[in-house]
């Protein structure tokens, strides 16, 4: 069965440090990754998604995941962190051929001035 | 806005009532999807529509629950005689198939509060 563990529940950074957001998957076929950030009030977005290539990708907001195989990580990091960031953020796998998405527990970040 | 709307945002009921939520998708997308969200926790899928046609349900979704989309467009996700546990976030998202995006658009969510 497909899984997503996402270890930190609660992670407290300081606005400007660096930032990463650990998921590890477990999934029969290839995996297809995701991650989504929730701000209060509105619902999910996605941040970025990897499907193959190169396993440094790109997304919005200036987040960027590394994409593991040997180790079933899909990890989130972001370089200098902003007050807006706070938010929770959830790791996802699924298949290609629907969104039929398996989604990790999340992480609540908080930023600190 | 064309984004992806939900109708209630929030609704309270007593145990035993039955509730229908409402979800409106992106106009051109073909697939609508049906998540459960549970505090501490991340979305569960439900069920997932392709146009009018339900592909697949969850063994989440017991026999209480039914969800229609009976012209391709809005879909109905209703409960009957609602039970506390059935408390949580109904988040409704869509996407469009063959794009090869995996990208769900989510809407802000029904939250249920079963008394």
């Amino acid at each position: 069965a497909q899984s997503v563990t996402q270890p930190d529940i609660h992670i407290t950074v300081s606005e400007g440090a660096s930032l990463e957001l650990r998921c590890n998957y477990s999934y029969g076929a290839t995996p297809y990754l995701f991650w989504y950030v929730q701000s209060p009030g509105q619902g999910l977005q996605l941040l970025l998604k990897y499907f193959s290539g190169d396993t440094l990708v790109q997304g919005i907001k200036g987040f960027e995941a590394e994409f593991k195989r040997s180790q079933s990580s899909f990890n989130l990091r972001k370089p200098s962190v902003h007050w807006s960031d706070a938010a929770e953020y959830f790791c996802a796998v699924g298949p290609l051929a629907n969104e039929k998405l398996t989604f990790g527990t999340g992480t609540r970040l908080t930023i600190i001035p | 806005d064309t984004g992806v709307s939900q109708d209630p945002r929030h609704k309270i009921t007593k145990r035993g009532q039955n509730v229908t939520f409402r979800c409106d998708p992106i106009s051109e997308h073909n697939r609508l999807y049906w998540y459960r969200q549970t505090l501490g926790q991340g979305p569960e899928f439900l069920t997932y529509f392709q146009n009018e046609a339900q592909l697949e349900k969850s063994r989440l979704l017991s026999d209480r629950f039914s969800a229609e989309r009976p012209k391709g467009s809005f879909s109905t996700l209703e409960i009957q005689r609602t039970e506390q546990g059935d408390s949580a976030m109904y988040l409704c998202a869509s996407s469009l198939s063959g794009t090869r995006t995996g990208e769900l658009f989510f809407g802000e969510g029904s939250r249920l509060t079963v008394l």
